[in-house]
């Protein structure tokens, strides 16, 4: 397809499971970015990449955080030992590359409910 | 703390009305991007301003930036349903590749 996609589309999952959220972005596009979404509330910016690195890794909110970018394409966002506190919309972007405007385009997002 | 402003937080009007919503900062942005989230979908972005004060229309919307570029305001004149959504604004900031959201306004357009 032409946009970002994301899979799952909805996760539920027990407390103390791993998860692993999946991002495709659009083709070309060397920067990838994840984001999360509580209820009624703005995008909290969790990590970047550019091409397979990450210069960022500072809005990971815990070490149970951890993502991948594998051949400058697909990443992986991993969450170990899921919280309730974890419950949110996992959105994932992709930009052509950094510059100037950093236009962003986003996927629909996954919903990850933690019982 | 959001570095982005929104105001107001909920917006419910009837079709045919004028609805503005604002977003502000104390910072500076290089750009300052709009975009509309509707339930169980990813922001779509609607414009990208760069310029102090400029303004842009698309339709029936209309984006203005401020001149010193930390505020900025989405007017929607007679809106329509369709116009319902979840209003985000996003700054970037010179050299910057991270976006700054604000919390973003609910907007509802009554039939």
């Amino acid at each position: 397809g032409a946009g970002v996609s994301q899979s799952p589309s909805n996760k539920v999952t027990e407390k103390g499971k791993d998860v692993e959220l999946r991002c495709d972005p659009i083709s070309g596009h060397t920067a990838l970015y994840w984001y999360r979404q509580s209820l009624g509330q703005g995008l909290e910016f969790l990590i970047y990449f550019q091409g397979n690195s990450a210069p960022d890794k500072s809005g990971l909110p815990s070490d149970r955080f951890s993502a991948e970018r594998t051949g400058g394409s697909v990443s992986t966002l991993t969450i170990q030992r899921t919280q309730q506190e974890d419950s949110a919309v996992y959105l994932c972007a992709s930009s052509l590359k950094v510059k100037r405007y950093n236009e962003q385009f986003f996927g629909p997002g996954t919903r990850l409910t933690v019982l | 703390t959001q570095l982005l402003e929104q105001s107001p937080q909920f917006l419910s009007i009837q079709e045919g009305e004028n609805l503005t919503v604002y977003c502000n900062s104390s910072s500076v942005f290089s750009s300052l991007q709009w975009y509309r989230q509707e339930p169980g979908e990813g922001p779509v972005l609607l414009v990208t301003v760069v310029t102090g004060g400029e303004v842009k229309k698309l339709k029936r919307l209309t984006f203005q930036f401020g001149d010193a570029r930390k505020d900025s305001s989405l007017h929607i004149t007679a809106a329509q349903p369709g116009d319902t959504g979840l209003y985000l604004c996003a700054g970037a900031r010179t050299n910057d590749y991270k976006l700054s959201f604000g919390a973003g306004t609910t907007v509802t357009v009554r039939a």
